[in-house]
C-alpha cells in the first residue's frame, strides 16, 4: 500500500515569500504530524491532527507557520514570509490513532520536503 | 524537560564489525521507544519499537535494542554490520502521548 507522501520534495524561495507544502498521509490513518529537521538538530514536533483539528499546536516556531487539514486526509504547513531560519526538512508523518501511544500510534513518516530559503 | 540523548554523533566501521549505538532518554515514566533508520536519500523508516513485556527487541535487517529501565536506555545493537547498513539513525520515545521525542541521530558510515 501507499506510504505517506508529500510534495514538492525540494522547494526554493526567496525570503520572503510563502510557501505551502503538502503531505498526503496512509490512507485510513485519522493522525497526522509534522516535524521540522533542521540541519544536525533531532526532529522537531510542530503540530498535530486528530481528524480535522488540531489539538496541539506548541511546536509551531511562530505564528508565520499554520497548518490545516481538510477531510481528515490531506494537510498543508504554509510557512508566511519566509526567513532563511526556514530553511529545513519538512516532515510529515502519520498513525493510524494516536490513543495513548501503544501500536496504534507508531508514526510512518514520509520522504520530507526540503526547503532552502535564500 | 523530556530529552534524548545519542551519544555518537558519527559512527565509522568496516564491514562485519559490531555494532552499538547508545540511546537515552530523560523522564520517569512508562516510555514507549523506538529506533528509525534514514537511508540516504529516503525516508525515515521504523526500525524496531519497544512497548512492554521483553525488552530485548528485534527489528528488521538484524537489529535488535535492548531496553534497560534503570539507566534509561535503549541501545541498537548489530553483530555484524555490511555497507548497507550506512545511514542516519534515530532513537525517540514517547511517554504514552502522540509526541514524540526525538535524538539528534547518528550517521553511520560502514566501509567495504
Amino acid at each position: 500500500g501507499a506510504g505517506v507522501s508529500q510534495s514538492p520534495s525540494n522547494k526554493v524561495t526567496e525570503k520572503g515569500k510563502d510557501v505551502e507544502l503538502r503531505c498526503d498521509p496512509i490512507s485510513g490513518h485519522t493522525a497526522l504530524y509534522w516535524y521540522r529537521q533542521s540541519l544536525g538538530q533531532g526532529l522537531e514536533f510542530l503540530i498535530y491532527f486528530q481528524g480535522n483539528s488540531a489539538p496541539d499546536k506548541s511546536g509551531l516556531p511562530s505564528d508565520r507557520f499554520s497548518a490545516e487539514r481538510t477531510g481528515g486526509s490531506v494537510s498543508t504547513l504554509t510557512i508566511q514570509r519566509t526567513q532563511q531560519e526556514d530553511s529545513a526538512v519538512y516532515l510529515c508523518a502519520s498513525s493510524l490513532a494516536t490513543a495513548s501511544g501503544g501500536v496504534q500510534g507508531t508514526q510512518y513518516f514520509g520522504p520530507g520536503t526540503r526547503l532552502l530559503v535564500l | 524537560a523530556q530529552s534524548v540523548s545519542q551519544h555518537n554523533h558519527h559512527v565509522i566501521l568496516s564491514e562485519a564489525a559490531s555494532l552499538e549505538l547508545g540511546c537515552n532518554y530523560s523522564y520517569g515514566g512508562t516510555v514507549n521507544l523506538f529506533w528509525y533508520v534514514q537511508y540516504p536519500g529516503q525516508h525515515l523508516q521504523l526500525l524496531l519499537k519497544y512497548f512492554s513485556g521483553d525488552p530485548l527487541v528485534k527489528g528488521i535487517k538484524g537489529f535488535e535494542a535492548e531496553f534497560i529501565k534503570s539507566k534509561f536506555s535503549f541501545n541498537l545493537r548489530k553483530p555484524s554490520v555490511q555497507w548497507s547498513d550506512t545511514a542516519e539513525y534515530f532513537c525517540a520515545f514517547t511517554s504514552g502521548t502522540y509526541k514524540y521525542i526525538f535524538g539528534t541521530g547518528t550517521r553511520l558510515k560502514v566501509l567495504a
